[in-house]
């Protein structure tokens, strides 16, 4: 099966501090991926769709400032949360699918970010 | 807008057979899927389905009913590996996008 790659997978920073975080499709390419964001045994939230080559698309509700979504390559899309506070502390998981297979998500294996 | 309705808990016992429900409102509705999470994890596919009927993988099936807008997944000859979190998504064809269920946490007893 696909596999998608993240890292780093646990983060802690202090508070103003921005954080990097890496996804990458290791033998397919996606042009599109997908970042979410989970709070402790709730639902995956869908922040934004990263694109390849162009701009990503926020969802409602999520400041597109704060989290810089970047898809420079058809293998790797970086989400970097900025000037991180406690609140933004969470676990955050890209996906990606397979061009012609929308039917199936294949999940990074999360970052689990603690901002002091 | 979207909105997605499933079971927040079920508890079952090993061997026996488990079906999670979901019903959903969306736009632009092109297939529900179903994923496994366990806690700490990363949600791997189960199922899916664009159709109308039952799809079968193992102890695994999952049905749709597009009139109803719901869709259900079963499991069966349950295991205690099987304690995590389901999630029913649905796929949109507005960015081809997936929206995920609250998830149901299902517990298996030995």
């Amino acid at each position: 099966g696909a596999v998608v790659s993240q890292h780093p997978s646990r983060v802690i920073c202090k508070s103003g501090t921005s954080v990097k975080i890496e996804c990458r499709s290791l033998d397919f390419q996606a042009t599109t991926m997908f970042w979410y964001r989970q709070f402790p045994k709730q639902s995956l939230m869908l922040m934004a769709t990263s694109n390849e080559g162009s701009k990503a698309t926020y969802e409602q509700g999520v400041e597109k400032d704060k989290f810089l979504i970047n898809h420079a390559s058809l293998t790797l899309s970086t989400l970097t949360v900025t000037s991180a506070h406690p609140e933004d502390s969470s676990f955050y998981i890209c996906s990606a699918r397979r061009t012609g297979a929308n039917e199936k998500l294949f999940f990074g294996s999360g970052t689990q970010l603690s901002v002091l | 807008g979207q909105s997605l309705e499933q079971p927040s808990e079920v508890t079952a016992v090993e061997g026996a057979i488990v079906q999670i429900n979901c019903t959903y409102q969306t736009s632009g509705f092109y297939g529900l899927s179903w994923y496994q999470q366990h806690d700490g994890g990363a949600p791997t596919f189960l199922s899916y389905n664009a159709l109308d009927g039952l799809e079968e993988t193992g102890r695994f099936s999952s049905f749709l009913s597009r009139s109803d807008s719901y869709g259900y997944l079963l499991l069966q000859e349950l295991q205690m590996k099987d304690s995590a979190s389901y999630f029913c998504a649905v796929g949109e064809t507005g960015g081809f996008k997936t929206i995920f269920g609250a998830g149901t946490r299902l517990f298996v007893k030995a």
